[in-house]
């Protein structure tokens, strides 16, 4: 299978302050990646997702970044609220039309100080 | 619209015995998908299926079975219980091809004892 790891398990902000959580993966060969938010008790929710023809992806307070080069992938979260408290998952897909077999990280939890 | 909706939403089983977990989504999706989430290890993939009366194995599909009759639904049957099954379980659909997103349900609580 894939590995798909992230550099951090937990990470703390403060309430206003920009959050970043970082996330390796090993197949060079996968061409798309999203982020997942988790709430407790809840299903994984999507983020923001990128393909591998982009470097950059902006939505609403959040952006990826991907660099192919080290194959490393970042959440940037903008003005962190006490709502964004949660576990981010990344996820790398290779399209191999088999279907769209993600490969989850471990998570990251985020816990945001107010 | 409901999306992605399971059924149990907790279950607890005795070693041994068997259970159906049953997943219906609403949005015409191809493709369908059961993970488990243990503490962690983040989501591993069951099986998955591509459409109508296909299935396929995941990276950990043993002690499994699944079944995909109709295209809204997508069922995963353990046959013989084992505390190793004890985790929290996702289904998910997505359409068919490249490059799109899965949406989750909100998860079946599974004990083994």
């Amino acid at each position: 299978g894939e590995s798909v790891g992230l550099h951090l398990p937990t990470l703390s902000v403060q309430e206003g302050d920009n959050s970043i959580i970082n996330c390796a993966y090993s197949n060079s060969a996968s061409d798309y990646f999203i982020w997942y938010k988790q709430e407790s008790g809840k299903g994984p929710q999507f983020i923001i997702d990128i393909r591998s023809n982009m470097d950059k992806r902006q939505g609403q307070r959040v952006t990826v970044l991907l660099n192919k080069t080290v194959k490393h992938l970042s959440l940037q979260i903008a003005a962190t609220q006490p709502g964004d408290s949660a576990v981010y998952f990344c996820a790398e897909n290779e399209n191999l039309n088999t279907g769209n077999q993600f490969y989850f990280g471990t998570g990251t939890s985020l816990t945001v100080i107010p | 619209n409901a999306g992605v909706t399971q059924t149990p939403k907790f279950r607890v089983l005795k070693t041994g015995q068997s259970m159906t977990l049953l997943c219906a989504q609403d949005m015409n999706h191809e493709y369908m998908y059961w993970y488990r989430q243990d503490p962690g290890m983040g989501l591993r993939l069951i099986h998955y299926s591509v459409g109508e009366g296909t299935t396929a194995k995941g990276e950990v599909p043993d002690g499994y079975n699944v079944s995909r009759l109709k295209k809204q639904n997508f069922l995963l049957g353990l046959e013989s219980a084992a505390p190793s099954q004890t985790s929290v379980y996702f289904c998910a659909s997505s359409y068919a091809g490249a490059n799109t997103e899965a949406f989750f349900g909100q998860g079946t609580r599974l004990t083994v004892v």
